[in-house]
Order: C-alpha cells, then structure tokens, then sequence
C-alpha cells in the first residue's frame, strides 16, 4: 500500500535552534497534512496544505507542498520546550471511491528539545 | 465546539472481556474513522464511515473487532472477545473535508 517516509526519525535539538523535517512518498498526494502529538493526547493538525508549491505558515511553524507532490516540509524556528513530541505528515489524495485508503499518516519524527 | 470525544480515555480489561469503545464525532462531520496507535506500528486505519455507513473496513484486524455507527453522533469499536495484543490506544477521528480531527484516544490494556 501506499507509504509515507518521515525524517528524521528523532532529533534532539537546544532550545532555540531551528528545526526541519520533511516527508516523502512515491505517489501523489492532493493534500497534505502535518499534525503533532503530544504525549497521552490525540494528533493535532498544525497545517494543511492544499496546492502543490504552497508555503504556509502558522506562528513558528512553515510547510510547504512540494512541487512534485509527493514530498512536504516542515520547520520549526526559534524552538522551545513545548514543541517536544511527534509530528506526523498525513497525505490524502482524492478522486477516489476509497477515501481512507487515500489517507495516510507516515510514522512520525519525534523532537526532544533540550533546555 | 467540543472536538470528538471518546470514552473511557483508559480501560483495562481481562483476556477474554468484551471491550465497547465509544466515539462522539464533532457535529456537522460526514466522515468519521478508527484508528489504532502502538510503538510497533504507529497510527493504523481500522475502519471509517461515511454519513453512518461503513465504507472500508479493510483494517479491521480481526472478526473479534467490529464497529457500528447508528446515528450522526455516536460511534462504537467493540472487541469481544479482548487479547493482550490488542493494548494499544485507539483513536477516533472525524472530518468534513480533507482535514482529520482527532479525540484524546482511549488507552487500552488487556491482560
């Protein structure tokens, strides 16, 4: 089935530094979705991205659409204690009967930040 | 609004119980699904509904797992009967569009 890839897996970054992750995949995706999960909780979306090339930003965090749309990009400036958990990218594509098969969470990066 | 809201956010349970999951999704979504969340696998689709109606179960690992959504508002993932592989914690998630919202999840442990 179709798979994203996440990296890095883990980071572990000082407070205050800039934080990049991206997300891969070998089909196209029609939207994509970056979420973070904090420890005990369920995922939150942070952004949603809906054409490819679009750079969005919320507060801290930008992400992009590839152009190719099969990758994204997530970074995290000025970084601070409560960034601490997993971010997950999800792709969904439509035009599809089978709209769950067309959404799917790649396995995540986890970011420690140190004080 | 109050975001979907599971219940209970922890259950443990005995081999061989039943186990009712339960999921209220936030009102005005169409589309609502299951998830399952372990270390090994990550966040795995169980199944998902379009305005009640099953429409991939694909993901449902077993017959012992079944769902049923029989109004707008309420949802449930029922395990009968319960194995220790199935501790993990169960996400419900609902939407109207693309964009997946999820609830706090219920914390699952079967022993």
């Amino acid at each position: 089935g179709q798979q994203l890839n996440q990296s890095p897996q883990s980071m572990f970054i000082q407070e205050g530094e800039d934080v990049s992750m991206n997300c891969t995949s070998s089909s196209i995706f029609n939207t994509w979705l970056w979420y973070k999960q904090d420890p005990g909780e369920g995922p939150v979306l942070l952004i949603a991205l809906y054409k490819a090339g679009e750079l969005t930003s919320n507060g801290r965090l930008t992400a992009q659409f590839g152009i190719t749309r099969k990758d994204s990009f997530l970074n995290i400036s000025a970084s601070i204690p409560s960034d601490v958990g997993i971010y997950f990218c999800a792709g969904q594509r439509y035009g599809d009967d089978n709209y769950g098969q067309n959404f799917v969470f790649g396995p995540g990066t986890r970011l420690s930040v140190l004080p | 609004d109050a975001g979907v809201i599971q219940s209970p956010r922890h259950e443990v349970t005995e081999m061989g119980q039943e186990v009712t999951l339960r999921c209220k999704p936030i009102s005005g979504h169409d589309y609502l699904f299951w998830y399952r969340q372990t270390m090994m696998r990550g966040l795995e689709l169980l199944i998902y509904f379009n305005n009640n109606v099953p429409i991939d179960d694909s993901g449902m690992p077993e017959d012992r797992f079944s769902a049923k959504m029989p109004n707008a508002s309420f949802s449930t993932l029922k395990i009968q009967p319960s194995e220790p592989r199935d501790s993990a914690v169960y996400f419900c998630a609902s939407s109207l569009l693309a964009t997946q919202y999820f609830g706090p999840g219920t914390r699952l442990t079967v022993l």
